[in-house]
């Protein structure tokens, strides 16, 4: 069935340092990407996106790659603060169903 | 505007009661969502809605029902709640693909005893 896998499930950095988080999908049918943020009691929120028809897409401090020979895509969060502190999840959903599944989440803990 | 909204925020059951969580969007959006958190599982969907009238079962379909009557509201019920869906419930809701950025209600942490 569908699968997304998402590594590492914590991440711990120095403020400015660089932050990647990296997920890989089963269903090679699959072709939206997004990633979410979620803090503390909050709700996810959608970060950044990705289609089936781009490599890369970036916007400011955040990017993200795709590679769908690998199936796998990733999160980068450069010059990170400490308000970037929180769980991230990726998601994939399937032309097939349209259905997004969720990884099981990154905690990212940046230390001033 | 308020987007996403669900009620309630809270709630305690015991095992064998019954209740229903509401979901409303007022981004008059196609698609609908119920999703649960469970710690270090992610979201699994539960069941979705591609408009009004309709339901599908997701990944986790067992032990919920769900009744999509108006376009804005989506609603989630459990039957005879058990202690394994103890969890926080949250609902979304999208656009019909591509623009289909699915937006998330503030969640319902559920707990059965």
């Amino acid at each position: 069935g569908e699968n997304v896998e998402q590594h590492p499930s914590t991440l711990s950095v120095q403020e400015g340092d660089s932050a990647v988080i990296k997920c890989t999908y089963s269903d090679s049918a699959s072709n939206y990407f997004p990633w979410y943020k979620q803090e503390l009691g909050k709700r996810p929120q959608l970060i950044i996106d990705i289609r089936s028809n781009v490599g890369e897409k970036k916007d400011q401090r955040i990017a993200v790659t795709l590679n769908k020979t690998a199936k796998h895509f990733s999160l980068h969060i450069t010059e990170t603060q400490p308000e970037d502190s929180a769980v991230y999840f990726c998601a994939a959903r399937s032309s097939n169903t349209g259905k997004l599944i969720f990884g099981q989440g990154t905690t990212l803990q940046v230390k001033p | 505007n308020a987007g996403v909204t669900q009620t309630p925020k809270f709630r305690v059951l015991k095992t064998g009661q019954s209740m229903t969580l509401l979901c409303a969007q007022d981004m008059n959006h196609e698609y609908m969502y119920w999703y649960r958190q469970d710690p270090g599982m992610g979201l699994r969907l539960i069941h979705y809605s591609v408009g009004e009238g309709t339901t599908a079962k997701g990944e986790v379909p067992d032990g919920y029902n769900v009744s999509r009557l108006k376009k804005q509201n989506f609603l989630l019920g459990l039957e005879s709640a058990a202690p394994s869906q103890t969890s926080v419930y949250f609902c979304a809701s999208s656009s019909r693909p591509p623009t289909d950025t699915q937006y998330f209600g503030p969640g319902t942490r559920l707990t059965v005893l």
